[in-house]
């Protein structure tokens, strides 16, 4: 199947610095997509990003496919970013293969 | 979009028991899909839901311990059977409206198993 691997494992920032999260992918991909999940467990949808780039306020995200990776990236964080993001990517269909997660801490 | 509905959102089990798990969506979809968040966890995929023929189970996922029941394109059920401990997760279910779209996930059941 479909390797998933994400960089950093663990983020720490102090609220209003900037952070960029990679997600390499071993094989092409017709979906990607960066899920935020909060400390309650539920999985917040990013954005949907199989190619190019989006922005929605102080996030966007990049993704080359023909390189095999998407880039996140936070802007001015804040103590409510803080939990775990997940890239997960799929072929066709929409069965998604998750990402091991990048752990984000913020602190005030 | 889809809104997805779970039940129950958490519960505690005896080992050797069954629990079985609802999900509802306010339309009707095309896929939907079963994952398992184990504690501290990525998501892994359980199986493909398929309405009306068996689901596809992802390699180490059986339909003994994990029966799928898919009766109409807004349903969907999973089952947890003769659990232990281990199985204690996070099962999230999740649809996809269209070929190749964004992924849509229910708020989860936390399972722990005593």
């Amino acid at each position: 199947g479909i390797q998933v691997e994400q960089s950093p494992p663990d983020l720490i920032l102090q609220e209003g610095a900037n952070s960029t999260l990679r997600c390499n992918f071993s094989d092409s991909v017709n979906n990607l997509q960066w899920f935020h999940q909060n400390p309650w467990g539920q999985l917040i949808n990013l954005f949907y990003i199989p190619s190019g780039t989006k922005q929605n306020g102080r996030l966007s995200a990049t993704t080359v496919a023909t390189e095999r990776y998407s880039l996140l990236y936070i802007s001015s964080s804040q103590t409510t970013d803080s939990g775990v993001y997940f890239c997960a990517v799929g072929g066709n269909g929409n069965q998604f293969y998750f990402g091991t997660g990048t752990s984000l801490t913020v602190i005030p | 979009s889809a809104v997805i509905s779970q039940k129950p959102s958490r519960d505690i089990c005896q080992r050797g028991t069954s629990l079985t798990i609802q999900c509802q969506v306010d339309s009707q979809v095309t896929m939907m899909f079963w994952y398992r968040q184990q504690p501290g966890q990525s998501l892994t995929l359980i199986a493909t839901a398929n309405q009306g023929s068996e689901a596809t189970y992802e390699s180490g996922f059986v339909i003994d311990k994990f029966p799928i029941s898919r009766p109409n394109l807004t349903f969907s059920t999973l089952t947890v059977s003769n659990m232990s401990p281990e199985d204690s997760s996070i099962y999230l279910c999740s649809v996809g409206v269209g070929l190749n779209t964004e992924a849509f996930f229910g708020q989860g059941t936390r399972l722990t198993v005593v």
